[in-house]
């Protein structure tokens, strides 16, 4: 059984870099496209980008400050989110997108939750 | 960006009824390979998204058979046939054709 678990600060200084790191055990992380989706406090998922065999795609409106890169040898990939605000504060989870369907996420972590404060 | 919009945004049943979550996407969902990628998830409270649909209609191993999943193009329903009290929680579209976007999310609770 798969199982993904993000990890990394929970608080964060405005201006500053977030960075997070999800671990996938049970299981290999080659072949599957990786993302991270954020929750901002009492609103809807937002999907950040995603990593594919060290290929990467992120959406636009976070594509000047973030980083997804993959270390296969520890079977984990990382986020990366640079001159945070406020407006970054959000449960940010790893999850693994089903074969064949884009988006369709099967397997997630359990979320971590990352404050941006000073 | 496209736009994904549910409706209702909270949803109110009874036990045993059932309870239709409409979703509507501002372009076609329709991918150039002929497929719609339209999944739907349940996130119940303090936990993370679980998928219930994926490809507009098709059902996780393991999600009962009261959920289903319908529509096509920029129209897409899902229904509960009989609500149960494990299915409070809120639900989400998404659409994974042209980048990935959520929709806002419905509520559902028990009356």
């Amino acid at each position: 059984q798969v199982q993904l678990q993000e990890s990394g600060p929970g608080l964060v200084k405005p201006s500053e870099t977030l960075s997070l790191i999800c671990t996938v055990s049970g299981g290999s992380i080659k072949g599957y496209f990786w993302s991270w989706i954020r929750q901002p406090p009492g609103k809807s998922l937002e999907w950040i980008g995603y990593i594919y065999d060290s290929g990467t795609t992120y959406f636009p409106s976070f594509k000047s400050r973030v980083t997804i890169s993959v270390d296969t040898s520890k079977n984990q990939f990382s986020l990366r989110l640079s001159s945070v605000t406020a407006a970054d504060t959000a449960v940010y989870y790893c999850a693994r997108e089903g074969g064949g369907s884009f988006g369709a996420y099967d397997m997630w972590g359990q979320g971590t939750m990352v404050t941006v404060s000073s | 960006d496209v736009v994904l919009t549910q409706s209702p945004l909270s949803l109110p049943v009874t036990l045993g009824q059932p309870a239709s979550i409409s979703c509507r996407s501002t372009q076609s969902l329709v991918f150039r390979d002929g497929n719609t990628y339209l999944t739907w998830f349940q996130q119940r409270p303090g936990q993370s998204p679980r998928r219930l649909i994926y490809k507009v209609s098709n059902r996780d191993s393991g999600v009962p058979d009261r959920f289903s999943g319908s529509g096509s193009g920029t129209d897409f329903t899902l229904k509960i046939s009989r609500v149960e009290a494990e299915d409070v929680g809120v639900y989400y579209c998404m659409q994974g054709t042209h980048w990935y976007t959520f929709g806002q999310g419905t509520k559902l609770e028990i009356k």
